[in-house]
């Protein structure tokens, strides 16, 4: 059991919205703004695409965009696209012992 | 453009120890700015933290695994090493290292990752 929850799966077609949520308590998505999002596609390693809640890093497309509300922190991407059917992993800071927890991971399929 | 390289044993006997190493390419390992971090993802599962290292030697060990794990950085040779001791079937999982920014608290970037196995 994973310490942030994350919708097993969610789809869409393309050009179309989807929000991926993650879902933590006050001791890590709640209590910092340290969750951070991983696209990873299958038999390759995760890539980072948000960082600090709403940060993109450099290259990463602005159709990828997060945002935080209390406990539960949110990935939205916009104008859907094949390119964009993978895994997708939210992450976060715990003030408990593990330092750190990821979600059990979304699996995002596009239509 | 910085990148890690896992490599080691792709499969370990039960109660054995799993050691692997991630060499860095394209920067330092010397970063006052950066944790070496390790992570593994058992077969169609999802990501588990495993601990990071800064160069100066300040660790942090994931609490459940701490009795078995030791991160080490060789600023010699740019590369840092996870040990796991004690391995049974459930640390059979492919093991990727990682940069993690003390700026904030994100992992950037990964290896390609290395599967081991846990196996007699």
């Amino acid at each position: 059991q994973s310490a942030l929850t994350q919708p097993a799966s969610v789809s869409g077609s393309p050009g179309q919205s989807i929000t991926i949520s993650c879902t933590g308590t006050s001791s890590d998505v709640g209590g910092y703004n340290y969750v951070s999002w991983y696209r990873q596609h299958p038999g390759k390693a995760p890539k980072l695409m948000i960082y600090d809640v709403s940060n993109r890093p450099s290259g990463v497309s602005n159709r990828f965009s997060g945002s935080k509300s209390g406990n539960t922190a949110s990935l939205t991407i916009s104008g859907l696209q094949a390119e964009d059917e993978a895994d997708y992993y939210c992450s976060s800071y715990t003030s408990s012992s593990t330092h750190v927890v990821f979600g059990g991971g979304t699996k995002l399929t596009v239509l | 453009q910085l990148q890690l390289q896992e490599s080691g044993p792709g499969l370990v006997k039960p109660s054995e120890t799993l050691s692997l190493t991630c060499s860095v390419s394209g920067g330092s390992i010397s970063s006052s700015s950066h944790y070496w971090s390790w992570i593994r993802q058992p077969p169609g599962k999802g990501l588990e933290w495993i601990g990071s290292m800064h160069y100066s030697g300040n660790t942090y060990y994931k609490s459940s695994l701490k009795s078995r794990v030791t991160i080490s950085v060789d600023t010699s040779k740019n590369q840092f090493s996870l040990k796991l001791g004690s391995v049974t079937a459930a640390d059979t999982a492919v093991y990727y290292c990682a940069r993690w920014n003390t700026s904030g608290v994100w992992f950037d970037p990964w290896g390609q990752g290395t599967l081991v196995t846990v196996s007699s």
